[in-house]
């Protein structure tokens, strides 16, 4: 069982829709990730969250946008995405946010996203 | 920048048997660390085995340990009596300081298919 849960699993939308990935941890961690991770492809880092403010944005288009409602919950809502953005979103947790070797990522199962 | 070099875009190992899976990587930092992770069919992305690139001494983990070379930019890992669900994709990555943020982020290699036959 993953520690770090992620709903929908699976996620169909249109280029003209608004839609929100959800991603929960109850481990007691103050840093969250976003990822992003295309078919046969490494993740690549989108957005980390520390102490619930943004402290990282790795030049992620605007119609991506992260929210972190609590220590708990890291949202991305998304609108007017392209056909290209379909992919794996990965969360992920850690302790802290330096120093990962201690406080190593710890990932959720994603959700799958098509974007027709 | 930092890159990480999987050069085994697959590989099979006979169930029981040992396998080695090869990662290089290219940093001008001094401090760093290095990480395995796998990825099964079921999407998560697991730890595996990390290093502390000061420790000289090879991680491991049951049957999991790495070869590492410092000097060498080199970390394999070696995956002994190999089960069915050790098969999966791995990923092999370091870290990588962020002047934004004052932070730090994985870079991952492009990975391993490893496949486990009965």
């Amino acid at each position: 069982d993953t520690e770090v849960t992620q709903t929908p699993k699976h996620l169909v939308m249109g280029m003209t829709n608004k839609k929100s990935l959800k991603c929960e941890q109850h481990m007691g961690h103050r840093a969250m990730y976003w990822y992003k991770q295309k078919a046969k492809k490494p993740p690549e880092l989108m957005f980390v969250y520390s102490y619930e403010k943004l402290s990282i944005n790795e030049s992620v288009p605007s119609r991506f946008s992260p929210e972190c409602p609590n220590s708990s919950l890291l949202n991305l809502h998304l609108h007017a995405l392209q056909p290209e953005d379909s992919a794996l979103y990965l969360c992920a947790s850690s302790q802290e946010i330096l120093s990962s070797y201690n406080s190593p990522l710890h990932f959720g199962n994603g959700t799958r996203l098509t974007v027709t | 920048a930092q890159t990480v070099t999987q050069s085994q875009p697959e590989m099979s190992v006979q169930e029981a048997e040992t396998v080695t899976l090869s990662c290089t990587y290219d940093t001008s930092e001094s401090d760093y660390y290095l990480f395995w992770y796998k990825q099964p069919p079921s999407r998560q992305m697991i730890l595996v085995i990390r290093q502390e690139a000061y420790k000289q001494q090879n991680a491991t983990e049951n049957r999991f340990s790495v070869n590492f070379q410092k000097a060498a930019k080199s970390f394999s890992l070696k995956i002994s009596d190999s089960q069915l669900g050790d098969a999966a994709m791995y990923f092999c990555a370091s870290t990588a300081w962020l002047s934004q943020g004052g932070s730090e982020k994985l870079v991952f290699g492009k990975g391993t298919k490893l496949t486990v036959n009965p």
